[in-house]
């Protein structure tokens, strides 16, 4: 079965510090892309990042990187110099190649500490 | 740049009602999707609608049903409430791209319908 997997519930970052999120999916197939997506309190879903899986470099976007595993499955976000802003609801994504649907994680709700 | 619209954004019905809720994709995009986010918990992929046909369907009964326009915009209608389905509604928009013989569609979502049935 695809499946995504977030198994940090809640993480807590000092502003300015570094956090990374993790992920994990269960996949046979061998070229995907994956997502991270962040839902603030204002319920939008936001894209912060897509990594394609038959490449080798991780993604970057401004503070936000991936740490892209592809034998391990593991698809980490990492944020640097932390903001009040990020706080937020932190979903990653799979959509399943030959398919339209999604399929998200439980969510990771980051908490940012001034 | 108008971004994925939708309406209304809060909606209270009784068990047995009927509700539509509706969505303005992003500009130039021609593929809505609908996801059921219920609290604490990830969106799940209702249906995909495509050339105002739906493409495909996730878990959910024949209760659920949708509706796509020759402008692209679509409706989630919801039969028969029941208070299970009370959860936020996102709908999200895309763009069909494709890289080396591998397409995906990057979805952008909406602010959601938050949709309490008592």
């Amino acid at each position: 079965a695809q499946t995504v997997t977030q198994s940090q519930p809640e993480m807590s970052v000092q502003e300015a510090e570094t956090v990374t999120l993790s992920c994990t999916y269960d996949t046979s197939e061998s070229d995907y892309y994956l997502f991270w997506y962040k839902q603030p309190p204002s319920r939008q879903m936001i894209l912060v990042i897509r990594q394609e899986a038959y490449k080798q470099q991780n993604a970057t976007e401004n503070r936000f990187s991936v740490n892209f595993q592809k034998a391990a499955k593991s698809f980490s976000l990492k944020i640097s110099d932390s903001q009040l802003g990020d706080a937020a609801m932190y979903f990653c994504a799979y959509p399943p190649p030959g398919t339209y649907k999604y399929i998200f994680g439980t969510g990771t709700r980051l908490k940012v500490l001034a | 740049d108008a971004g994925v619209t939708q309406s209304p954004t809060h909606l209270i019905k009784t068990r047995g009602q009927q509700v539509t809720l509706r969505c303005s994709p992003k500009s130039g995009h021609d593929t809505v999707s609908w996801y059921q986010q219920a609290l604490g918990q990830g969106p799940q992929f209702i249906f995909q609608y495509y050339e105002e046909e739906e493409r495909q369907r996730g878990n959910f009964p024949d209760r659920f049903s949708g509706h796509q326009f020759p402008n692209y915009s679509s409706e989630l209608n919801v039969n028969a409430l029941l208070l299970g389905d009370s959860a936020l509604y996102l709908c999200a928009s895309s763009l069909l791209t494709g890289t080396g013989g591998l397409s995906t569609d990057t979805q952008y979502f909406g602010p959601g319908t938050r949709l309490t049935v008592l």
